[in-house]
């Protein structure tokens, strides 16, 4: 099984609605991330969180929310979709000492 | 604003050539510089890192150089190969209540012709 598992891996969704990507995890880090991959812009932080109780906005928050459900488990939401949220999502965690990343494989999103 | 520059967008190379890509930052507080491949349909993955107090790092074929008074770094890839072929970004994050934040490059396709 991988360390970090996304899903569902393509998804195709209307424009007004709401759809919740999955992250899980069995490195056992506290710390969590959602990023969005966009050609030509590289990734960009969209929420982060440390532990279940510590969540934070990255930098291009807006239209998204998310959900520590537990140490392994992060999701994220949108809320009502729209087409400019067509990106490559991806999840990743760091150990809370120095590390790098571990991503998911990712989640293709569509806004039509 | 906290922003990692990278260059150039796309890099084509013979095989058994040297890659270069460079990246710029203007936050000083960085202090942790890493590069992710990444393959087609898969995540980022973490290839090599450097940190400020050393101006080199080598892992097999691939080389970090770090200037810190230009506030660039660069990845190189000796004796390239066709399965190096990806997507290269370079990002940076710091320490303090930042701790673990990545901040990413644009990323560079690059391609390693046979």
């Amino acid at each position: 099984d991988a360390d970090v598992t996304q899903t569902p891996r393509n998804r195709i969704t209307k424009t007004g609605k709401r759809i919740m990507l999955e992250c899980s995890q069995t490195k056992g880090h506290d710390r969590m991330y959602w990023y969005r991959q966009d050609p030509g812009l590289g990734l960009r932080l969209i929420y982060y969180s440390f532990d279940v109780k510590d969540i934070n906005k990255g930098e291009i928050s807006d239209g998204y929310s998310v959900s520590r459900q537990a140490q392994a488990k992060f999701s994220l939401s949108l809320e009502s979709a729209i087409p400019n949220q067509t990106a490559l999502y991806f999840c990743a965690t760091r150990p809370g000492t120095a590390g790098g990343y571990t991503f998911g494989s990712g989640t293709r999103l569509t806004v039509v | 604003q906290q922003q990692v520059k990278q260059s150039p967008q796309s890099l084509i190379v013979q095989k058994g050539g040297i890659s270069i890509i460079n990246c710029a930052y203007e936050n000083t507080a960085f202090d942790y510089f890493p590069w992710y491949q990444q393959f087609p349909g898969k995540g980022p993955a973490l290839l090599i890192a450097i940190r400020p107090d050393v101006s080199e790092k080598k892992e097999g074929r691939f080389t970090i150089s770090f200037n810190k008074s230009a506030k660039q770094f660069s990845l190189h890839i000796m004796d390239s190969q066709p399965g190096d072929s990806a997507t290269y970004f370079c990002a940076a994050s710091m320490g303090g209540t930042s701790y673990g934040k990545l901040t990413f490059g644009q990323g560079t396709i690059l391609t390693v012709h046979p």
